[in-house]
């Protein structure tokens, strides 16, 4: 079993949709949980940064995550076909250098 | 953007030759790390350097050597290209402390 799970799309949506986003974890000690938006072709660029459990919006993207059920999520309000790329979750544990990822998901928003 | 360059952005090359990669940064940052993508695999650690001269391996060091002689510059080699390292290679920076990771633009490497 992968430490960390997500689905790897493609996810379809209309313009204007909320789209969510999920990961699943089985190392309770992550602490840090980032999302990254990755264009075709391009490097991974960081959108979300969160600390231990709650929420975080920023924009139009709002990021949870439930430490207790291992779980992450990313909302994107009003989505736009710009918005169409790969992303990624990420995560962390206190004190060390090792960052585990998801292998991404596909996300397409259909004008 | 963070300021993260690498070096070069393409490259194909033969098996058995060795190759290496460069990864330049401006932001002073202390941690800087190798990755792979590769599909269905996402992305996978390579070697990582937690200052200069102290670098140590990923999940996927097999095949691959690193070096880190300035703050700004590290540098991935691969000894003797085998066409299973054909993949797209990423430098980050970041870790311990803001715990937030940057990424360079990537390089794509094909070994045919």
């Amino acid at each position: 079993q992968k430490e960390v799970e997500q689905d790897p799309g493609p996810l379809s949506v209309p313009e204007g949709a909320i789209v969510s986003l999920n990961c699943t974890y089985s190392n309770s000690a992550f602490q840090y949980f980032m999302w990254y938006r990755q264009y075709s072709r391009k490097g991974p660029e960081l959108l979300m940064y969160t600390y231990s459990s709650g929420n975080k919006e920023d924009g139009r993207f709002t990021a949870q995550v439930d430490k207790s059920s291992k779980y992450i999520s990313l909302f994107i309000r009003d989505s736009q076909p710009s918005d169409s790329a790969t992303y990624l979750c990420a995560m962390i544990s206190s004190g060390t250098y090792k960052y585990i990822f998801g292998t991404g998901t596909r996300l397409k928003v259909l004008a | 953007d963070a300021g993260i360059t690498q070096s070069p952005r393409h490259k194909v090359t033969e098996t058995g030759t060795p190759v290496t990669l460069r990864c330049h940064q401006t932001e002073n940052h202390r941690y800087m790390y190798w990755y792979r993508q590769d599909p269905g695999h996402g992305l996978r650690l390579i070697h990582y350097s937690y200052g200069v001269k102290d670098t140590d391996k990923g999940e996927v060091s097999d095949g691959y050597s690193v070096s880190r002689s300035k703050t700004e510059d590290f540098l991935l080699t691969l000894e003797s290209a085998t066409s299973s390292q054909t993949s797209v290679y990423f430098c980050a920076i970041g870790g311990r402390g803001d715990n937030e990771q940057y990424f360079g633009p990537g390089t794509r490497l094909t070994v045919t």
